[in-house]
């Protein structure tokens, strides 16, 4: 079974431009989950979606941050201006809906903003 | 606002020992509580979730306990193996009724052959 994609891997770009990272989650899973990690705050929820709708983005940190879900198979965050303090590890999750489904976590993109 | 707490944050062992890792957390409102192990340069995977109303899960070698009254869980490793050597994450819901988790900081585990 295929897992949490994510693209891409690994991203470098220099402050102030525009980054984009993607998100194709678990085919059926209805519930969509952006997170952060970095080592001084660990992991962090940035925003969820629950049948495409954004329900909580209480954790997206400025305005410079926006996510999108147009369908069930894909999710955007992007980042525009970025900024070095931007850097982090990007994961992306999915789950069946429901509070007690477990979550199933991309591998992550790795971003660096020099 | 929900705390969680992991100790210790490292532990090296010799292959075959069994082990717990600890969790602890403020507000014992939670509906769930996951342990995730992590992979370096890897996402984190679904180890354990345990409703509320239960008090243990195990799968295979490992064992998670909750105890919602005094704000603790343990995650139990029997006869430790090399690719045991992870992180370990525990979560819980941050308030309430929500998907919003909060995650310890983790226990990066090392298993010495």
């Amino acid at each position: 079974d295929a897992g949490v994609i994510q693209s891409p891997r690994h991203e470098v770009t220099e402050m102030g431009q525009e980054v984009t990272l993607r998100c194709k989650p678990i085919s059926g899973h209805n519930s969509l989950f952006w997170y952060r990690q970095t080592m001084m705050r660990g992991l962090e929820l940035l925003i969820y979606f629950n049948n495409n709708v954004p329900i909580d983005d209480s954790g997206m940190p400025e305005d410079r941050f926006s996510a999108k879900m147009p369908n069930a198979s894909f999710s955007t965050l992007k980042i525009q201006p970025s900024e070095p303090r931007d850097s982090a590890v990007y994961f992306c999750a999915s789950s069946s809906l429901g509070l007690n489904q477990p979550q199933h976590f991309g591998d992550g993109t790795r971003l660096s903003i020099l | 606002k929900q705390e969680v707490t992991q100790i210790p944050a490292a532990l090296s062992v010799p292959e075959g020992e069994n082990l717990v890792l600890n969790c602890s957390f403020t507000d014992s409102a939670i509906y769930n509580l996951q342990w995730f192990r992590q992979d370096p340069g890897k996402g984190l995977t679904s180890l354990l979730l345990i409703q509320s109303s239960q008090r243990e899960q195990t799968s295979g070698r490992l064992n998670a306990s909750l105890d919602k009254s005094s704000g603790r869980s343990t995650l139990y490793i029997a006869a430790s193996q090399p690719g045991d050597s992870a992180t370990y994450l525990c979560a819980v819901p941050g308030d309430g009724r929500t998907y919003k988790y909060i995650f310890g900081t983790g226990t990066r585990l090392k298993v010495l052959a």
